[in-house]
């Protein structure tokens, strides 16, 4: 079964140090992955696709089939990217685009 | 922009009350979702629809139903609350083949 695991509930990082979030996966097939934020009383929202192989807000994952893994990356964290992350895959069913989570990791930057 | 709005930020009902979640999106979108998301245990779907009067279910849909009569418009429909179904009920919706999942801002429901 599809299955995408984040083995860190929390992550706490000083300003400036490197933030790597994990985010692992089970997959039959090619996965399509994302990571989505959700900022203290906002709305869920798309941070990036491993489609697009682009940098939002600084941040970077990179699709390791060997590992099964789609690690969300950041090289100096700021203040601002305190937040949920999720990491989620894609399932197709009946041509319906359906996602499966993980379980999330809350990330604090310290000052 | 996608606006997805959500009936009630946050609700209160009783054990055994019939409750109902609303959620409409304003463009269009062919497939829509319920989840919940609790601590711990991250997003899980309980109904998806892709089309006005169809349903499937999620990983989680014991003690829900759905409804969609209008392509905007996709009621969670939970029969006899019960205080397991205290949770952040999220709704999200979405067009292919783009893949992003536009999500409203939540209902808090509590039972008591």
């Amino acid at each position: 079964a599809q299955r995408v695991t984040q083995p860190e509930k929390l992550l706490s990082v000083f300003k400036g140090a490197p933030v790597e979030l994990k985010c692992n996966y089970s997959y039959s097939g090619s996965p399509e992955l994302f990571w989505y934020v959700q900022y203290s009383r906002q709305r869920l929202q798309l941070l990036l696709r491993h489609i697009s192989r682009e940098s939002i807000k600084g941040f970077t994952a990179d699709l390791n089939k060997g590992e099964t893994s789609f690690h969300l990356k950041k090289p100096f964290a700021q203040e601002e990217d305190s937040a949920m992350y999720y990491c989620a895959l894609e399932d197709l069913i009946q041509g319906a685009q359906k996602l499966v989570f993980g379980q999330g990791t809350r990330l604090t930057i310290n000052p | 922009d996608v606006k997805v709005t959500q009936s009630s930020r946050y609700l209160v009902k009783r054990t055994g009350e019939k409750v109902f979640l609303e959620c409409v999106q304003d463009m269009d979108h062919e497939n829509m979702f319920w989840y919940r998301q609790d601590p711990g245990l991250g997003l899980r779907l309980i109904y998806f629809s892709y089309d006005v009067k169809m349903k499937e279910k999620g990983d989680i849909p014991e003690g829900y139903s759905v409804s969609r009569e209008k392509k905007e418009r996709f009621s969670l429909i939970l029969e006899s609350a019960s205080t397991n179904q205290t949770s952040m009920y999220l709704c999200a919706s979405t067009v292919p083949p783009y893949n992003e999942q536009f999500f409203g801002p939540g209902t808090r429901l509590t039972v008591l």
